[in-house]
Parts: structure tokens; sequence; C-alpha cells
């Protein structure tokens, strides 16, 4: 399966705990994305990688949050001290970088429980 | 404030029947993504529109961006129950944008 990979899928964790997801987009993409999405809702942008780089990121993106892509390959989004506004599905996708239209593949995404 | 409405939110209808979900905005858009999502899944890309008043047709499916490239929808045609599903709007403020802005969602279901 060349798609992108997100692990896990499910993650239950006590309040104030620290969570940590992995995203392995596709191979040939330099360019990933992280987005929350709570119930009802579109997903909502965090953070956006250009290789390694961490280029952008979104005012949702508290100091609690940190992502990091150290190869340019995987990424990790670590959570702090976790708070039950914090469970939601967590998506990390894909694209090229190539075209100008920003086309996106997403995982499957990790679904969070805060309890 | 969200930057892409659609309507309906919620829509259910008959097998067989046709549909029209719709995508709109006050700000112009570079590109738009139409995905559809099932439930604990991530979005599945359908399609991408770029030039305004373009028209996409994907089998039943049928896009269509804006002239203005504000808004945009997509019909379906003789709806199946595989079509249920959450189907999602995005747009990129700017060609190559580092992140799409979502729409609220268009939950369909499709009864047998």
């Amino acid at each position: 399966d060349t798609g992108v990979s997100q692990n896990p899928r499910h993650k239950i964790t006590k309040r104030g705990q620290n969570v940590t997801f992995r995203c392995d987009p596709i191979s040939e993409h330099n360019r990933l994305y992280w987005y929350r999405q709570t119930l009802g809702q579109g997903p909502e942008f965090l953070t956006y990688f250009q290789n390694e780089a961490q280029l952008e990121k979104s005012r949702l993106l508290s100091d609690r949050f940190s992502a990091e892509r150290p190869k340019g390959s995987f990424s990790t989004l670590e959570i702090q001290r976790t708070e039950q506004g914090d469970s939601a599905m967590y998506l990390c996708a894909s694209s090229p970088g190539q075209g100008p239209y920003s086309e996106a593949f997403f995982g499957q995404g990790t679904r969070l429980t805060v309890v | 404030t969200q930057l892409l409405e659609q309507s309906p939110q919620f829509l259910s209808i008959q097998e067989g029947e046709n549909l029209t979900v719709y995508c709109n905005s006050s700000s112009v858009f570079s590109s738009l993504q139409w995905y559809r999502q099932e439930p604990g899944e991530g979005p599945v890309l359908l399609v991408t529109v770029v030039t305004g008043g373009e028209v996409k047709k994907l089998k039943r499916l049928t896009f269509q961006f804006g002239d203005a490239r504000k808004d945009s929808s997509l019909h379906i045609t003789a709806a199946q129950p595989g079509d249920t599903g959450l189907y999602l709007c995005a747009g990129a403020r700017q060609t190559g944008a580092n992140n799409l802005f979502f729409g609220t969602g268009t939950r369909l279901t499709v009864i047998p």
C-alpha cells in the first residue's frame, strides 16, 4: 500500500498524559500537513512541512503541541498534558508539492479520546 | 467564521434520486477540491477544479467551479447506497498554498 499511513488508529489517554502520533506520507511527496477534525466539522489546518522544515503553524497549535519531520520523511505530532478538548481525529496528508493545486492525500487518521 | 459554507448540512434521499450539494464562499480560491469521507476514515480526494466555470465528471458525479471561483457544486445522478458519506469541499486560497480551508461538510444518506 503506497498511501499515507497513520498510527495508532485509535488512542485513549487520561487527561494530563502525553501522546505521540506518527504519519508516514506517500514516499515521493515532500509536503506534509497535519489537520484536526472534531465531530461534525470539516478538518482544520494545524501545521505544514516542506521536507524537514516546518513552514507554517496555525494558531490552533498551542504550545502543548509539537510536530517534527526530522529527515523529511515521516512526521510525529506530540500533544503534552492532554486536555479533554484535544479529543478529535488527527489527520495527516501529503502532497507532491510540484503541481500548483495543493492536492492533498489523507491518511486514515488517529482518533484521540482524552478521558 | 467558516470560510466555506456547504449546504445542505444533511441530506437523506432514496436510491435513484438526484441531488446537488453546494459549497459557497465570499472569497476567491485558486483551486477547489471535493472529498468524500466515511466514518472513522480520512477524506478521499474525488476531484480538483482549477478554472472558473470548469465542469468535471466522474461517472455519476458532476462537479462545477463557479465562474468567479468562489463557489462550487457537486451533482449526483441516480444516487446509490454506496454514495453515502460525508462530502467535503476544500479550497486553496492561492496557487501552491500551504493549507486547505475545508467546508462544513454535507452528510449524505442514500436509502436503499
